[in-house]
Protein backbone atom coordinates (compact mmCIF):
# COMPACT_ATOMS: atom_id res chain seq x y z
CA UNK A 1 0.00 0.00 0.00
CA UNK A 2 1.24 3.48 -1.03
CA UNK A 3 2.20 5.28 1.78
CA UNK A 4 3.29 8.90 2.96
CA UNK A 5 4.77 10.31 6.23
CA UNK A 6 5.55 13.31 7.26
CA UNK A 7 7.43 15.31 9.75
CA UNK A 8 7.54 17.03 12.32
CA UNK A 9 3.52 17.12 12.72
CA UNK A 10 3.33 19.52 14.64
CA UNK A 11 6.67 22.75 14.46
CA UNK A 12 6.52 25.63 16.42
CA UNK A 13 9.33 28.88 15.70
CA UNK A 14 10.37 32.12 15.83
CA UNK A 15 10.18 34.55 13.33
CA UNK A 16 13.21 34.91 10.94
CA UNK A 17 14.29 31.20 12.04
CA UNK A 18 15.27 28.54 9.27
CA UNK A 19 12.63 25.29 9.06
CA UNK A 20 13.00 22.10 7.60
CA UNK A 21 10.20 19.69 7.12
CA UNK A 22 10.18 16.24 5.80
CA UNK A 23 8.53 13.64 3.83
CA UNK A 24 9.08 10.05 3.65
CA UNK A 25 7.48 7.96 1.26
CA UNK A 26 6.89 4.08 -0.35
CA UNK A 27 4.81 4.03 -3.67
CA UNK A 28 4.88 1.47 -6.34
CA UNK A 29 6.30 3.08 -9.71
CA UNK A 30 6.89 6.56 -8.30
CA UNK A 31 5.65 9.27 -11.00
CA UNK A 32 6.33 12.77 -8.84
CA UNK A 33 5.90 14.33 -5.03
CA UNK A 34 4.45 17.37 -4.59
CA UNK A 35 3.71 20.00 -1.36
CA UNK A 36 1.38 21.68 -1.02
CA UNK A 37 0.49 25.13 1.75
CA UNK A 38 -3.41 24.73 3.55
CA UNK A 39 -4.26 27.73 5.54
CA UNK A 40 -8.01 28.25 6.36
CA UNK A 41 -8.77 26.28 2.93
CA UNK A 42 -7.85 24.43 0.62
CA UNK A 43 -4.36 23.37 -0.39
CA UNK A 44 -2.66 25.40 -2.37
CA UNK A 45 0.28 24.31 -4.55
CA UNK A 46 3.86 24.97 -3.90
CA UNK A 47 6.47 22.46 -5.49
CA UNK A 48 6.39 19.16 -7.73
CA UNK A 49 9.43 17.22 -8.21
CA UNK A 50 9.78 14.37 -10.29
CA UNK A 51 13.90 14.18 -10.00
CA UNK A 52 16.35 13.00 -7.37
CA UNK A 53 18.71 16.21 -6.61
CA UNK A 54 17.31 18.98 -8.09
CA UNK A 55 16.24 21.52 -6.06
CA UNK A 56 13.01 23.74 -7.05
CA UNK A 57 12.87 27.29 -5.50
CA UNK A 58 10.79 30.01 -4.80
CA UNK A 59 11.67 32.93 -2.96
CA UNK A 60 12.15 31.87 0.54
CA UNK A 61 10.56 28.60 -0.33
CA UNK A 62 13.00 25.54 -2.03
CA UNK A 63 12.38 21.88 -2.04
CA UNK A 64 15.08 19.02 -3.16
CA UNK A 65 13.74 15.41 -3.77
CA UNK A 66 15.99 11.52 -3.22
CA UNK A 67 14.35 8.92 -5.18
CA UNK A 68 17.02 6.92 -3.69
CA UNK A 69 16.84 6.87 -0.48
CA UNK A 70 12.22 8.14 -0.44
CA UNK A 71 12.32 11.54 0.87
CA UNK A 72 12.05 15.36 0.49
CA UNK A 73 12.32 18.14 2.18
CA UNK A 74 10.82 21.71 1.78
CA UNK A 75 12.64 24.58 3.43
CA UNK A 76 11.45 27.57 4.34
CA UNK A 77 14.38 30.34 5.39
CA UNK A 78 13.78 33.62 7.34
CA UNK A 79 10.58 32.57 8.34
CA UNK A 80 7.69 35.01 8.74
CA UNK A 81 4.24 34.33 10.46
CA UNK A 82 2.44 34.26 7.25
CA UNK A 83 4.58 30.92 6.85
CA UNK A 84 1.94 29.63 9.43
CA UNK A 85 -0.18 26.68 7.81
CA UNK A 86 0.34 23.45 7.10
CA UNK A 87 2.43 21.61 4.47
CA UNK A 88 1.05 18.76 2.56
CA UNK A 89 3.47 16.45 1.06
CA UNK A 90 1.46 14.01 -1.40
CA UNK A 91 3.21 11.11 -4.03
CA UNK A 92 1.43 10.24 -7.10
CA UNK A 93 2.42 7.04 -8.38
CA UNK A 94 2.58 6.56 -12.37
CA UNK A 95 -0.87 5.41 -13.74
CA UNK A 96 -2.94 6.22 -10.87
CA UNK A 97 -3.58 9.85 -11.36
CA UNK A 98 -4.48 10.02 -7.38
CA UNK A 99 -2.42 11.51 -4.48
CA UNK A 100 -1.61 9.98 -1.93
CA UNK A 101 -1.13 13.03 1.15
CA UNK A 102 1.04 12.49 3.86
CA UNK A 103 -0.36 13.86 7.75
CA UNK A 104 0.57 17.06 7.16
CA UNK A 105 3.24 19.41 9.47
CA UNK A 106 1.43 21.81 11.16
CA UNK A 107 4.16 25.30 11.30
CA UNK A 108 3.49 28.10 13.65
CA UNK A 109 5.57 31.06 13.37
CA UNK A 110 5.48 33.26 16.66
CA UNK A 111 6.60 36.87 16.20
CA UNK B 1 -2.69 29.86 -14.16
CA UNK B 2 -5.12 27.13 -12.75
CA UNK B 3 -7.67 28.12 -11.17
CA UNK B 4 -10.63 26.00 -9.50
CA UNK B 5 -13.72 27.31 -8.44
CA UNK B 6 -16.28 25.55 -5.65
CA UNK B 7 -19.79 26.27 -5.11
CA UNK B 8 -20.89 26.88 -2.57
CA UNK B 9 -18.39 27.83 -0.26
CA UNK B 10 -20.35 26.79 2.91
CA UNK B 11 -23.89 24.86 2.87
CA UNK B 12 -25.74 24.87 6.07
CA UNK B 13 -28.62 21.87 5.30
CA UNK B 14 -31.27 19.99 7.78
CA UNK B 15 -30.48 16.10 7.95
CA UNK B 16 -32.20 14.12 5.50
CA UNK B 17 -31.88 16.69 2.36
CA UNK B 18 -29.66 16.39 -0.54
CA UNK B 19 -26.86 18.46 -1.06
CA UNK B 20 -25.13 19.60 -4.44
CA UNK B 21 -21.53 21.25 -4.78
CA UNK B 22 -19.94 21.83 -7.73
CA UNK B 23 -16.31 21.95 -8.93
CA UNK B 24 -15.06 24.57 -11.93
CA UNK B 25 -11.86 24.34 -13.83
CA UNK B 26 -12.14 27.83 -15.28
CA UNK B 27 -8.79 28.12 -17.10
CA UNK B 28 -8.17 24.99 -18.35
CA UNK B 29 -9.70 21.45 -19.32
CA UNK B 30 -9.77 18.85 -17.04
CA UNK B 31 -10.62 15.01 -17.96
CA UNK B 32 -9.68 14.29 -14.43
CA UNK B 33 -11.25 15.63 -10.76
CA UNK B 34 -10.93 14.43 -7.67
CA UNK B 35 -13.33 14.69 -4.54
CA UNK B 36 -11.80 14.78 -0.71
CA UNK B 37 -12.78 14.74 2.08
CA UNK B 38 -10.87 17.01 5.63
CA UNK B 39 -11.49 16.39 8.71
CA UNK B 40 -10.23 19.10 11.51
CA UNK B 41 -6.77 18.56 11.89
CA UNK B 42 -6.54 15.66 9.55
CA UNK B 43 -5.30 15.56 5.92
CA UNK B 44 -7.24 15.14 2.53
CA UNK B 45 -9.12 11.50 2.36
CA UNK B 46 -9.83 10.85 -1.36
CA UNK B 47 -13.23 9.77 -1.85
CA UNK B 48 -13.19 9.38 -5.39
CA UNK B 49 -11.76 10.27 -8.94
CA UNK B 50 -13.78 11.58 -11.38
CA UNK B 51 -13.41 10.85 -14.98
CA UNK B 52 -14.99 13.20 -17.53
CA UNK B 53 -17.67 11.12 -19.71
CA UNK B 54 -17.18 8.07 -17.62
CA UNK B 55 -18.47 6.62 -13.88
CA UNK B 56 -16.44 8.07 -10.67
CA UNK B 57 -14.09 5.72 -9.21
CA UNK B 58 -15.01 5.25 -5.91
CA UNK B 59 -11.88 4.61 -2.78
CA UNK B 60 -12.90 1.81 -0.68
CA UNK B 61 -15.58 2.66 2.28
CA UNK B 62 -17.40 5.32 0.42
CA UNK B 63 -20.56 4.81 -0.67
CA UNK B 64 -21.30 5.56 -4.01
CA UNK B 65 -24.96 6.10 -3.79
CA UNK B 66 -24.62 8.45 -1.04
CA UNK B 67 -22.15 10.71 -3.06
CA UNK B 68 -23.06 10.53 -6.20
CA UNK B 69 -20.61 12.21 -8.77
CA UNK B 70 -21.25 13.17 -11.97
CA UNK B 71 -18.40 15.17 -14.78
CA UNK B 72 -20.44 15.86 -17.38
CA UNK B 73 -17.78 18.10 -19.37
CA UNK B 74 -14.11 19.18 -19.39
CA UNK B 75 -14.84 21.75 -16.65
CA UNK B 76 -17.31 20.74 -14.19
CA UNK B 77 -17.76 17.86 -11.65
CA UNK B 78 -20.50 17.88 -9.26
CA UNK B 79 -20.79 15.95 -5.94
CA UNK B 80 -24.41 15.60 -4.53
CA UNK B 81 -24.40 14.17 -1.02
CA UNK B 82 -27.65 12.34 -1.04
CA UNK B 83 -30.19 12.12 2.31
CA UNK B 84 -27.27 14.23 4.45
CA UNK B 85 -26.73 13.07 8.22
CA UNK B 86 -24.91 15.03 10.68
CA UNK B 87 -21.77 12.76 10.38
CA UNK B 88 -21.55 13.64 6.40
CA UNK B 89 -20.57 17.13 7.89
CA UNK B 90 -17.01 18.09 6.44
CA UNK B 91 -15.16 20.31 4.76
CA UNK B 92 -15.33 18.76 0.92
CA UNK B 93 -12.46 19.87 -1.63
CA UNK B 94 -12.30 19.17 -5.30
CA UNK B 95 -8.93 19.44 -7.84
CA UNK B 96 -8.47 19.42 -10.92
CA UNK B 97 -5.70 17.72 -13.19
CA UNK B 98 -4.03 19.78 -15.41
CA UNK B 99 -1.90 18.16 -17.75
CA UNK B 100 0.98 19.85 -18.81
CA UNK B 101 4.48 18.51 -20.99
CA UNK B 102 5.26 15.35 -19.22
CA UNK B 103 4.04 16.14 -16.00
CA UNK B 104 0.31 16.54 -14.35
CA UNK B 105 -0.35 18.75 -11.39
CA UNK B 106 -3.32 18.82 -9.14
CA UNK B 107 -5.01 22.28 -8.23
CA UNK B 108 -7.66 22.24 -5.59
CA UNK B 109 -10.79 24.39 -5.18
CA UNK B 110 -11.11 26.61 -2.19
CA UNK B 111 -13.44 23.88 -0.49
CA UNK B 112 -17.41 23.57 0.18
CA UNK B 113 -17.69 23.32 4.31
CA UNK B 114 -21.52 21.04 4.90
CA UNK B 115 -22.86 21.61 7.59
CA UNK B 116 -25.88 19.07 8.50
CA UNK B 117 -28.32 19.94 11.39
Amino acid sequence: EDKVVQSPLSLVVHEGDTVTLNCSYEVTNFRSLLWYKQEKKAPTFLFMLTSSGIEKKSGRLSSILDKKELFSILNITATQTGDSAVYLCAVEASGAQKLVFGQGTRLTINP
Amino acid sequence: GAVVSQHPSWVICKSGTSVKIECRSLDFQATTMFWYRQFPKQSLMLMATSNEGSKATYEQGVEKDKFLINHASLTLSTLTVTSAHPEDSSFYICSARKQGWGTDTQYFGPGTRLTVL
